[in-house]
Formats: structure tokens, C-alpha cells, sequence
């Protein structure tokens, strides 16, 4: 079955202790993309990857690293998490079709609570 | 910088009730413009498409959507909704050339029965 999964999808920490959320899809993208989700704000770019060991910011990078070493894999990674991260994270891959944005599959959310 | 509106933040209809929720983006340039929807405990999932062509367009479910470009929208409609419509749902805009996706800020959706 073509998916996107994450893990976990729901961890409660506490602020300045590392933590990485994994992403993985199993459908040969060369796009992957992470969002966060917040109420009022809807989705927010945080990174995105168009291949392998090639990665740029989004709209809202801070306080957030990712890393590309495999095609299927897209780990987010917070070095030093702090309460205003709390949201609910979204991985998303896509083929590109007539474009890299061109049908987005989603992976059913992390909720992350940082105290 | 890009930005997209959603007007409406809490929709309510009754079964049956015509639907027009609405999307307005800021960019003067070309665009491709998106439609998902959030089910209850479900993944985000892409509702219809806009690149190039016939500026109406059709989804999923019945679903359709109409790229105006001189009024910068693309309102989202259906003509006689379900209940298995509730749901929250989301515009989304990226730039032709840009590596964004630009979403707004959503609209729930509730059918009452």
C-alpha cells in the first residue's frame, strides 16, 4: 500500500530535549516536505527536500533541522525543542507530475506537546 | 511573499445545503492552486487541482472549484452536500517555479444531519 508514515505520532517532551521525527514513504518520491499545523494558521512549511542530500527552508525553519541521506526517508529533527514547537507535524511526499507540488500524500500527523 | 485567505473559518449547513467556501491568493504570477480536505482522524488528501486550462474544475465527492484569475480565487463548491462531508478544509497555492506550498488557514466544515 502506498503511504507516508511517522512515528511517533504522539510524544510529549520536555523543552531542550532532542527529539526526531521520522518520515519514511515507500512510493519512490523525489519530493518530500514537512508542515506544521496550527489552529487559526493552517499548514506552515517548516523544510522541504526535492532529491537526495538536497534540502531548503520553509516558511517557519527555525529551531528545526531535517536531513536527506535516503530517498524514502525524511527525518525532522529538533535539536532543542521549546513549548512554542508544540503543534501537530505533517510529512508529505509527492512525484512532481506537472509540477513537485502536483498532488501531495500526507502522513497522519505527529502531535507533539513540549512542556 | 505569497498568501492565501480562507474567509470562512466555521462553516455550517444542513444535508442537502449548497456549499461555496471561499480561497483568495495574493501573487500576481502563474499559479497552481489546490484543494485537501482533513476527514476526522484521517490524512490530509488532495480534494481537486488547478494547473493550466478549463478554470473549472472538478474533485473527488462531487466536489468542484472555479480558478476566477482576475479576482485572485479559487472558491471550493458543492451543490447538495452529505454529513460524510464534515471535515476541515484547506486551500493551497504554489507559485509556478517555486519550491512553496502555501496553505490558508482552513475552513471546518460541519453538516448536521
Amino acid at each position: 500500500e502506498a503511504q507516508v508514515t511517522q512515528n511517533p505520532r504522539y510524544l510529549i517532551t520536555v523543552t531542550g530535549k532532542k527529539l526526531t521525527v521520522t518520515c519514511s514513504q515507500n512510493m519512490n518520491h523525489e519530493y518530500m516536505s514537512w508542515y506544521r499545523q496550527d489552529p487559526g494558521l493552517g499548514l506552515r512549511q517548516i523544510y522541504y527536500s526535492m532529491n537526495v542530500e538536497v534540502t531548503d527552508k520553509g516558511d517557519v525553519p527555525e529551531g528545526y533541522k531535517v536531513s536527506r541521506k535516503e530517498k524514502r526517508n525524511f527525518p525532522l529533527i529538533l535539536e532543542s525543542p521549546s513549548p512554542n514547537q508544540t503543534s501537530l507535524y505533517f510529512c508529505a511526499s509527492s512525484f512532481g507530475g506537472q509540477s513537485w507540488a502536483d498532488t501531495q500524500y500526507f502522513g497522519p500527523g505527529t502531535r507533539l506537546t513540549v512542556l | 511573499a505569497q498568501s492565501v485567505s480562507q474567509h470562512n473559518h466555521h462553516v455550517i449547513l444542513s444535508e442537502a445545503a449548497s456549499l461555496e467556501l471561499g480561497c483568495n491568493y495574493s501573487y500576481g504570477g502563474t499559479v497552481n492552486l489546490f484543494w485537501y480536505v482533513q476527514y476526522p482522524g484521517q490524512h490530509l488528501q488532495l480534494l481537486l487541482k488547478y494547473f493550466s486550462g478549463d478554470p473549472l474544475v472538478k474533485g473527488i465527492k462531487g466536489f468542484e472549484a472555479e480558478f476566477i484569475k482576475s479576482k485572485f480565487s479559487f472558491n471550493l463548491r458543492k451543490p447538495s452536500v452529505q454529513w460524510s462531508d464534515t471535515a476541515e478544509y484547506f486551500c493551497a497555492v504554489n507559485a509556478r517555479g517555486a519550491q512553496k506550498l502555501v496553505f490558508g488557514q482552513g475552513t471546518r466544515l460541519t453538516i448536521n444531519p
